[in-house]
């Protein structure tokens, strides 16, 4: 059964600071994995999405890694700012039985950036 | 494009009480998804459907719980009757048919309160 893990759960940092989320899965059979943020009573938003094939993917200050093999990703956000305050969640795509469609979700990473 | 569209955003009702949480998939998306989101479990996965088709509900809780998807652009989970352990958000999310490189783009839930 694939199990995704996020560590730390909470983390909390001076604005300016570049920081590391990271996130494991127990079954490397994935079609890709996907970054999301979430704010406090709000919808989950897509930041990041990485193809198995891939090894990363960037965008603006944030850069997404993914080693399959070893079942890890890592998001790297740069010059953080107040605004990044939030959850981010990491989820990986199952590629195969009957749940090919199904993304199974860590628990988060709650982020708090102080000015 | 106005993304996934949920209604309504909140909901408080007795225990007991039918209630119908409603969802529209961004247009073209072959594939929803039905999510649930609760301090303790964090998201699972309750039903997702392709082409209007339940493909997965083996995440949905018991009997007291349907899902419907009539067409292409609109979707249903029926709850009936409620209970007070079903409150949590409900987010609805579609995806660009069974090409499963593609990612997700989540609504901005549904918050439900059963007393």
């Amino acid at each position: 059964k694939q199990e995704v893990t996020q560590i730390p759960a909470a983390l909390s940092v001076p604005e300016g600071e570049n920081l590391v989320l990271n996130c494991s899965f127990t079954d490397s059979a994935i079609y890709n994995l996907q970054w999301f943020r979430q704010d406090p009573g709000k919808g989950l938003t897509s930041l990041l999405l990485i193809q198995s094939s891939q090894r990363e993917q960037t965008s603006g200050r944030l850069n997404a890694s993914l080693d399959k093999s070893s079942g890890r990703s890592t998001l790297y956000i740069a010059a953080s700012q107040p605004g990044d305050s939030a959850t981010y969640l990491c989820a990986v795509r199952l590629a195969y039985g009957g749940s090919q469609g199904n993304l199974i979700f860590g628990k988060g990473t709650k982020l708090s950036v102080k000015p | 494009d106005a993304g996934v569209i949920q209604s309504p955003r909140h909901e408080v009702t007795e225990m007991g009480q039918e209630v119908t949480l409603r969802c529209k998939p961004i247009s073209g998306h072959n594939s929803l998804f039905w999510y649930r989101q609760t301090m303790m479990r964090g998201l699972e996965l309750l039903i997702y459907f392709n082409n209007n088709v339940p493909i997965d509900d083996s995440g949905m809780p018991e009997d007291r719980f349907s899902a419907k998807m009539p067409n292409a652009s609109f979707s249903t989970l029926k709850i009936q009757p409620s209970e007070p352990r079903d409150s949590a958000v409900y987010f609805c999310a579609s995806s660009p048919g069974r090409r499963w490189s593609y990612g997700y783009t989540f609504g901005s839930g549904t918050r439900l309160t059963v007393v």
